[in-house]
This record gives C-alpha cells, sequence and structure tokens, in this order.
C-alpha cells in the first residue's frame, strides 16, 4: 500500500520557470511533510518541511503549499535553475505517534532544468 | 557532506552470503535510521535505534538485522542474501529519538547480489 503519492515521475522545466511537485497522503496520523533532495551517488537532503498547522511554508526559491483537508501538499521551485536538477522526494511521518517511525517516502520526481 | 559515513561505499556478493553495513551518524547524534532505496520499492525504511535502544521497526526483512553500539555507530547485517537485495542502503541519523529532528543521510552503500 502505497501511502504517500508523488507526481509527476518526471519534470522538464525551462530556467527561470516554476517547477511543481504534487503528493497526496492516506493516513490522517501523518503530522510531519518534508521535501528530500538527492543528487546521482549522493545521499537525500532535507530541503524545506512543514507541519499541517501552517498552509505554507516559504524558503527561498523553495515553497510548500499543504492542503488538510484534500491531504495533499506540493512543492514549487520558484526561478528553476540548471543546478535544481534533481530527484525530489516528498515524505510523511507522525503516523504511529511520537514519531519514532521512519519517514514515508513518494516514489520520486526527477527534475531536469532545460538551461 | 553530511557528518554521516557509510562504509562499505560498494558491495558485491553472491546469493546466500552474509554482509555488514556500517554507519558512523553526525557527531551528537543520539537517532540512526536505515533506509533501501531500490528502483522498484524507492525510499523504504528499515528499521530506527536510539541511544542503543531498537525504536521502531519499518519493512525489514528477517533476514535482516541492525544494532547500535555504545559508541552510536550502527550496523545493518544482511544474510542469506537474495538477488532482490541488491540496492542502495542509506544510514541517517538526527539529534533526537522523534523523527521530527531532521535527517541526515549518509552517501549509502550500494550493495550488488549476484
Amino acid at each position: 500500500q502505497q501511502q504517500v503519492k508523488q507526481s509527476p515521475q518526471s519534470l522538464i522545466v525551462q530556467k527561470g520557470g516554476i517547477s511543481i511537485i504534487n503528493c497526496a497522503y492516506e493516513n490522517t496520523a501523518f503530522d510531519y511533510f518534508p521535501w528530500y533532495q538527492q543528487f546521482p551517488g549522493k545521499g537525500p537532503a532535507l530541503l524545506i518541511a512543514i507541519r499541517p498547522d501552517v498552509s505554507e511554508k516559504k524558503e527561498g526559491r523553495f515553497t510548500i503549499s499543504f492542503n488538510k483537508s484534500a491531504k495533499q501538499f506540493s512543492l514549487h521551485i520558484m526561478d528553476s535553475q540548471p543546478g535544481d536538477s534533481a530527484t525530489y522526494f516528498c515524505a510523511a511521518n507522525g503516523a504511529k505517534g511520537g514519531g519514532a517511525d521512519g519517514l514515508t517516502f513518494g516514489k520520486g520526481t526527477h527534475l531536469i532544468i532545460q538551461p | 557532506d553530511s557528518g554521516v559515513t557509510q562504509t562499505p561505499k560498494h558491495l558485491i556478493t553472491a546469493t546466500g552470503q552474509r554482509v555488514t553495513l556500517r554507519c558512523s551518524p553526525r557527531s551528537g547524534d543520539l537517532s540512526v535510521y536505515w533506509y533501501q532505496q531500490s528502483l522498484d520499492q524507492g525510499l523504504q525504511f528499515l528499521i530506527h535505534y536510539y541511544n542503543g535502544e531498537e525504536r521502531a521497526k519499518g519493512n525489514i526483512l528477517e533476514r535482516f538485522s541492525a544494532q547500535q553500539f555504545p559508541d552510536l555507530h550502527s550496523e545493518l547485517n544482511l544474510s542469506s542474501l537474495e538477488l532482490g537485495d541488491s540496492a542502495l542502503y542509506f544510514c541517517a541519523s538526527s539529534l533526537g529519538g522523534s523523527s521530527y529532528n531532521e535527517q541526515f543521510f549518509g552517501p549509502g552503500t550500494r550493495l550488488t547480489v549476484l
């Protein structure tokens, strides 16, 4: 059972454009939603995270939008740059309370920013 | 560089064998998580240790086991290896026992089972 569904699988955006990646979750006990960025040959690195008590969080060019009623959240990358080309994973946690469980990840989005 | 180290970087072995993957967390971090990344299953949580104690289990097979030592480094043991165990294995560390703490991922160990 895939608890976090991510789309699209791959995305090509022109330099300077907005990249949008969407995720949907099923478990209403999730209460922590991070996004990770992974470059080839590297481990994932935390980009930005949000808790359900806010609908939006912005850090630089990266914004998370969160819709609790729809159980959806998305990552927007403004002014996308070739250096943003990477695989992006949404994730969720908190399902069993206490947050001791590991993260549940989406399948990932391979983002390519064309110069 | 996340500060998390994993050894070895690459491991090639045969079916039925046993291997040990090693992880050293960032200085000061008490939690270690293990994840498996494969093309078909994606990134999956295996197990979480906090200050030497097992805290949570995810999709970890019975053939796999882990431990965290007093110096906080951790080892993931994979036995009776099958072709399907070929994957990237990541460990991540965080300061506290809650996964609301940021998890810092190591560079991974690529396991190939022939």
